[in-house]
């Protein structure tokens, strides 16, 4: 089975601009999770997907969005870019049946850095 | 309160040593943690999970620890390898599909 893969792997942008980030989760996983990872935060919890509907969501600015697809693919949106966003985007993709035994496996990662 | 408590931030073995890691958390409605491996330029991997019914759990050189009353759970890497070396990560799920992480600590086993 493919793992999971994210689009781009590296995007340089600059302020003000936005950007959009794809993920394609394993096949016959139904839920998708993004994290943003920097070395001062570590990994946060943005927002995670189930059957095209938003689940759960973190303690981001509405300029964090997402969006899942009827093939469970899921992009994430980022608009007006500030310096601060740049970090490791990180998708993960699990069945999302059952919280307390769900299994996620991440993606290996869209660096974003913004100028 | 969401949050998970990781030390130490970083952690230097002697190869075949024990590597110990230690998590905390304040919310009782935390129900699965996993802990994860992260290696440079790659996503975090599952090393090892438990549910807060279990005080132990062993997978290979792998074991986590889990008290329940205190609050507190810890891996711990026997026999620590150089391949061990790598940026660990506890995490907590508070009965949803959440994951809140700690904040890491870095592992370097000297050969």
């Amino acid at each position: 089975k493919a793992g999971v893969t994210q689009t781009p792997r590296y995007l340089i942008k600059t302020r003000g601009q936005q950007v959009t980030l794809s993920c394609s989760p394993i096949s016959g996983h139904r839920s998708v999770s993004w994290y943003q990872q920097t070395p001062g935060q570590g990994l946060q919890f943005l927002f995670e997907y189930f059957s095209e509907t938003q689940r759960n969501k973190g303690n981001f600015p509405g300029r964090f969005s997402g969006r899942q697809f009827s093939n469970s693919r899921s992009e994430m949106n980022v608009s007006t870019l500030e310096l601060g966003d740049s970090a490791l985007y990180l998708c993960a993709s699990s069945l999302g049946e059952d919280s307390r035994s769900d299994t996620q496996y991440f993606g290996p990662g869209t660096r974003l850095t913004v100028l | 309160q969401q949050q998970v408590k990781q030390s130490p931030q970083s952690l230097i073995v002697q190869k075949g040593g024990i590597s110990i890691i230690n998590c905390a958390y304040e919310n009782t409605a935390f129900d699965y943690f996993p802990w994860y491996q992260q290696f440079p330029g790659k996503g975090p991997a599952l090393l090892i999970a438990i549910r807060p019914d279990v005080s132990e759990k062993k997978e290979g050189r792998f074991t986590i620890s889990f008290n329940k009353s205190a609050k507190q759970f810890s891996l711990h890497i026997m026999d620590s390898q150089p391949g061990d070396s790598a940026t660990y990560f506890c995490a907590a799920t508070p009965g949803g599909f959440k994951t809140i992480f700690g904040a890491g600590t870095r592992l370097f086993v000297k050969a």
